[in-house]
């Protein structure tokens, strides 16, 4: 069975410094998704990034990189120069073709616990 | 509106109470979620939709019950609940339900506060 861990369940840094969230995860398939998500206290599950199994480079969008390691299982997080804004429960996610009782599949998202960043001013 | 909305963002009920919660789509999606978030557990998929035709039930109690009218609209009815049930209950929508080899990305709403006396 598909799992993820997040083993930070806090953390807590102060402005300007660099954090990074880790994500390891466990799967028996060769195509699978992996996902990260921002939780705001709003509540909302906000999108931050999707990377298959195929592609291994790593990626910046602005303050935000990712390291996808597939020999390691791990895909972390790391914001660079960290905000204030940036406090939220992070969730890494996996993603997996599922099938039903009837045989129709479809993309199964199994959560990680969560990691709650808090950024001091 | 724009995105994944959902309504209300709070509710309180009694556990002989029925209630519905509203999750409306604008993205032209073609699939839709029900997820429930506990304190201190991770977010535990409920129910799937595709086409309004329902593709999964994970094992869901039927005091919960869904409906999924069109692809824009997907309700979770509520009836005699228990106090275990308080959580956040959000809903997401996908392109498309994902296949063998392949997973859209799922968007989320703000969910519902639900909380059962």
């Amino acid at each position: 069975a598909q799992k993820v861990t997040q083993a930070q369940t806090e953390i807590s840094v102060v402005e300007k410094e660099d954090v990074t969230l880790d994500c390891v995860y466990e799967t028996r398939d060769t195509t699978y998704y992996l996902f990260w998500y921002k939780q705001p206290p709003s509540g909302e599950l906000v999108f931050l990034i999707r990377r298959n199994s195929f592609d291994e480079q790593n990626e910046i969008s602005g303050r935000y990189s990712w390291n996808f390691q597939k020999s390691t299982s791990s895909f972390n997080f790391t914001i660079t120069a960290s905000q204030v804004v940036d406090s939220a429960v992070y969730f890494c996610a996996l993603s997996e073709a599922f099938a039903n009782a009837g045989g129709t599949s479809y993309g199964k998202l199994t959560f990680g616990q969560g990691t709650i960043l808090t950024v001091h001013p | 509106e724009t995105g994944v909305t959902q309504t209300p963002r709070h509710l309180v009920m009694g556990m002989t109470n029925k209630k519905s919660l509203k999750c409306e789509q604008h993205l032209g999606h073609n699939a839709m979620y029900w997820y429930k978030q506990s304190a201190k557990k991770p977010l535990e998929l409920m129910f799937v939709y595709s086409l309004e035709e329902r593709v999964e039930n994970n094992s869901v109690p039927s005091r919960f019950s869904p409906e999924c009218p069109n692809s824009s609209h997907l309700f979770l009815h509520l009836h005699t609940l228990q106090p275990e049930d308080s959580a956040l209950y959000l809903c997401a929508s996908s392109q498309e339900v994902g296949a063998s080899g392949y997973t859209d990305t799922q968007y989320f709403g703000p969910g519902t506060r639900l909380t059962v006396l």
